[in-house]
């Protein structure tokens, strides 16, 4: 069975202050892995599609990389707008949906 | 375009109500999901659909009921409400052709059942 498995639960960091994010997951076969940002009370909001193995991808203060057994997201100088919880996802091939993470609830202190 | 939009927002059933789910998009998506969210949980696939008149369960389709008649809409039917359905509602949807793996996801519905 596809698993998806996401931590830290939680991080704070103080503004500046670079970390990464964890992505572990099992999968008969990848299509694609996923990373989204929730904001409290929001649907998820699409960042990232990941396909193979040692591809990255960048965007503003995130960037995401992909190995055969997991996925990280870099957060480098966060600011305090960069707080939400970071959800990951897998599809596998041959498959119309995606498994999600429990997410990381990422908080960002000024 | 508005993207993926849910109604209500918010909702209370007293047990063994039932009510519908509404939900609609105008990208012109031939997929489209159901995702339940609990606290501290990732979305789980309740059902979806990959065109008009198909629909098929996902991991946690019990209690709930799907049709899509119409490219554009995507409703999710409660029977029988129970207080284990009380959780937050997304849907989404995603193309089939060009981006065809990322998912769009409305603004969801708080449904609570007492």
């Amino acid at each position: 069975e596809d698993q998806v498995t996401q931590s830290p639960e939680a991080l704070r960091l103080q503004e500046g202050e670079s970390s990464s994010l964890n992505c572990s997951y099992t999968v008969s076969g990848l299509r694609g892995l996923f990373w989204y940002r929730q904001d409290p009370g929001k649907g998820p909001e699409f960042l990232f599609t990941l396909y193979s193995a040692g591809e990255e991808k960048e965007k503003e203060r995130l960037k995401a990389t992909l190995t055969k057994k997991e996925s990280f997201l870099h957060i480098t100088a966060p600011k305090p707008e960069d707080s939400a919880t970071y959800l990951c996802a897998v599809q596998a091939d041959n498959n119309n949906d995606m498994r999600f993470g429990a997410g990381t609830r990422l908080t960002v202190k000024p | 375009n508005a993207g993926v939009t849910q109604t209500p927002k918010f909702r209370i059933l007293k047990i063994g109500q039932s009510m519908t789910l509404q939900c609609a998009q105008d990208m012109n998506h031939n997929y489209m999901y159901w995702y339940r969210q609990d606290p501290g949980m990732g979305l789980k696939l309740i059902y979806y659909s990959v065109g008009a008149g198909i629909t098929d369960k996902g991991e946690v389709p019990n209690g709930y009921n799907v049709s899509r008649s119409t490219t554009e809409d995507f409703p999710l039917r409660l029977e029988l409400a129970a207080p284990s359905q009380t959780s937050v509602y997304f849907c989404a949807s995603r193309p089939s052709t060009g981006e065809a793996d990322t998912q769009y996801f409305g603004p969801g519905t708080r449904l609570t059942v007492l």
